[in-house]
């Protein structure tokens, strides 16, 4: 596609559901990153693909957090048991290579009740 | 904790008035970037600059790089109402540092008319 598409663009889950997002990247991008964003805050790093190497890992804040690539594609973060402190939007962005500018999408704005 | 700092966290000034923003990160970077945000939702690539350049322009957008100091500015002159955004410097790593994307907290702009 032309960018990168998030789905959905907002969700409404209730307190202990478990979640799934999507990004679809720009086709041929091998670096992706996931973000998290708090109203009002900074863009907090979650999770980083490239290419085949292992992802980084090293942003998600618990355990209940979890993100998969297929190939240099689509990659889904899930969310277990949510918590009203993971209310956020999320981002996702991709780059060709891992060093140039990012395209970043639209966003899913999760809203935990 | 976050790689960019910015400075200041919030300006505003009159429309056609130049708007300046500064980053200062802590580590070896490959490059160093800005994005645009409006609405709290996907951020817009703006400008990307090496490390080995220290002054690049892009239409009403000067960026500047320091890397002795580890610092960089982002000047946008004869601002206009549109600008209106919140602003965010993102840096990419050295490759032996895992070419890592990390986001400053962002310096909201408001352009009043």
């Amino acid at each position: 596609g032309a960018g990168v598409s998030q789905s959905p663009s907002n969700k409404v889950t209730e307190k202990g559901k478990d979640v799934e997002l999507r990004c679809d990247p720009i086709s041929g991008h091998t670096a992706l990153y996931w973000y998290r964003q708090r109203l009002g805050q900074g863009l907090e790093f979650l999770i980083y693909f490239q290419g085949n190497s292992a992802p980084d890992k090293s942003g998600l804040p618990s355990d209940r957090f979890s993100a998969e690539r297929t190939g240099e594609s689509v990659s889904t973060l899930t969310i277990q048991r949510t918590q009203q402190e993971d209310s956020a939007v999320y981002l996702c962005a991709s780059s060709r290579q891992g060093f140039g500018g990012y395209t970043f999408g639209s966003g899913t704005r999760l809203t935990v009740v | 904790s976050q790689q960019g700092e910015e400075d200041p966290q919030a300006l505003s000034i009159q429309e056609g008035e130049n708007a300046t923003m500064n980053c200062s990160y802590k580590t070896s970077i490959n490059n160093l970037q800005w994005y645009r945000q409006n609405s709290g939702r996907g951020l817009v690539h703006l400008i990307l600059i090496r490390s080995n350049e220290r002054e690049k322009h892009s239409g009403r957008l000067r960026v500047t790089l320091d890397t002795s100091k580890k610092s960089s500015s982002l000047l946008i002159t004869a601002s206009r109402a549109a600008d209106t955004a919140s602003y965010f410097c993102a840096t990419v790593a050295s490759y032996n540092a895992g070419n890592m994307l990390t986001f400053g907290g962002g310096t909201r702009l408001m352009v009043k008319p």
